[in-house]
């Protein structure tokens, strides 16, 4: 069983500043994947970043970074330099990679953080 | 194009009546994958399907019928829809358990 927890329902950020969404999870999984989806106002889900939770090295995507804490169960995303374009509801997921796990394949997502970017 | 497209954008229906939600990928992705998006809750996983005439439920499957005759299309059916089935349905899929998913634009779906 997996559950993930944003407990952050809205964040700010001024245009071209750092902005951290913070996100928590828990899986029975010994092996597994963390998420995070960007959703902007046109509804599409797109892949922003992730992390294979074997691997100690922090994943980066251009601006994109994350802070994975494995023994914490934390998982946050770091946007760095944002723009207007940023502003959406962001998402974190998990996922187990274990193909005999009740969690193999299946995304498991938090509640969302949505993003404003002030100008 | 190549991609995972759903149909119909969007929708409005009345209590009690079925509706089909329609997914279509070219990819030939095994893994596809059914979730409901309500404010508060993110997305939930409703079914989800790991090849052709294989399904299984996910988190909230009450009320809801799959099917997947062909690799390429997975249909959502709502029986006898329900208020609280209002939402918006996002279908997903990827080449195997552990790959990305990809997602559809989605449907917004109103009971009234």
């Amino acid at each position: 069983a997996q559950t993930v927890t944003q407990s952050q329902p809205e964040m700010s950020v001024q245009e071209a500043e750092t902005v951290t969404l913070s996100c928590t999870y828990d899986t029975s999984e010994s092996d597994y994947y963390l998420f995070w989806y960007k959703q902007p106002p046109s509804r599409q889900m797109i892949l922003v970043i992730r992390q294979e939770a074997y691997k100690q090295q922090n994943a980066t995507e251009n601006r994109f970074s994350v802070n994975f804490q494995k023994a914490a169960k934390s998982f946050s995303l770091k946007i760095s330099d944002s723009q207007l374009g940023d502003a959406a509801m962001y998402f974190c997921a998990s996922r187990g990679s274990n193909a005999g796990g009740t969690s193999y394949g299946k995304l498991t997502f938090g509640q969302g953080t949505i993003l404003t970017v002030h100008p | 194009d190549a991609g995972i497209t759903q149909s119909p954008r969007y929708k409005i229906t009345e209590t009690g009546r079925q509706v089909t939600l329609m997914c279509h990928q070219t990819w030939s992705h095994s893994y596809m994958f059914w979730y409901r998006q309500d404010l508060g809750h993110g997305l939930r996983l409703i079914y989800y399907s790991a090849a052709a005439d294989i399904t299984d439920k996910g988190e909230v499957p009450d009320g809801y019928v799959v099917s997947r005759s062909k690799t390429e299309n997975f249909p959502l059916t709502l029986e006898s829809a329900t208020r609280s089935q209002t939402s918006v349905y996002f279908c997903a899929s990827s080449d195997s358990g552990y790959q990305p998913q990809h997602f559809g634009d989605g449907t917004r779906l109103s009971i009234l």
